[in-house]
């Protein structure tokens, strides 16, 4: 169970195209979903906090315009990069936490590698 | 400011003997401990948590201590395997669903 599903894998395009990332929870109803950028050889920083049906909660330094965050559905949080440039090339992950009281781990997709050229 | 470290970037152990992983954090205000596991272009896996109610919890060959007035989390594996070399992760969050805060990782070799 708690299986997160992230697509594309990976992400090769031009200077100036945004880019579309889709974090599923498969079988279970995430009402949190959780974006990360994860740069070489360092750990993971979370970007925003996207909550189903209401605006995501950017970190500090994160740029909302820049990164777009949709969570349309329990299932569904979707990250959009636009006009990315070559500075945005890096790992992208969600995660997924399920719904009920008390402590739950957040489960992780298998993350989007973006190459911007 | 990293509120979670993991002092160790790296730890090579030999195949069936234990390894020890390690992790402090200086937020007085985390109340819940995670340990994921990651492989190179994956995302990462979750292994073992534990809240600040306890200072142990055990889940086969994992094992999580926790020290909260060293604010200090260990990982143990035994017997360690082949299988688990990968980065290990450290998190913390300050209440239940909230946001993870990642150490830095270890990288675990495990020789065979």
């Amino acid at each position: 169970g708690a299986v997160v599903s992230q697509h594309p894998s990976r992400v090769i395009c031009k200077s100036g195209t945004s880019v579309k990332i889709e974090c599923r929870s498969l079988d279970f109803q995430a009402t949190t979903m959780f974006w990360y950028r994860q740069f070489p050889k360092q750990s993971l920083m979370l970007m925003a906090t996207s909550n189903e049906g209401s605006k995501a909660t950017y970190e500090q330094g994160v740029e909302k315009d820049k990164f777009l965050i949709n969570h349309a559905s329990l299932t569904l949080s979707t990250l959009t990069v636009t006009s990315a440039h070559p500075e945005d090339s890096s790992f992208y992950i969600c995660s997924a936490r399920s719904g009920g009281a008390g402590n739950q781990p957040q489960h992780f997709g298998d993350g989007t590698r973006l190459s911007i050229l | 400011d990293q509120q979670v470290k993991q002092n160790s970037p790296s730890l090579s152990v030999q195949e069936g003997r234990i390894s020890i992983l390690n992790c402090d954090y200086t937020n007085s205000m985390f109340d819940y401990f995670l340990w994921y596991k990651k492989y190179p272009a994956e995302g990462p896996t979750f292994l073992i948590s534990i809240s600040s109610i306890k200072d142990k919890n055990e889940d086969g060959r994992f094992t999580v201590f926790l020290n909260k007035s060293a604010k200090h989390l260990s990982l143990h594996i035994v017997p360690s395997q082949p299988g688990d070399s990968a980065v290990y992760f450290c998190a913390a969050s300050g209440a239940a669903g909230n946001k993870l805060t990642f150490g830095g990782g270890t990288r675990v070799l495990v020789k065979p």
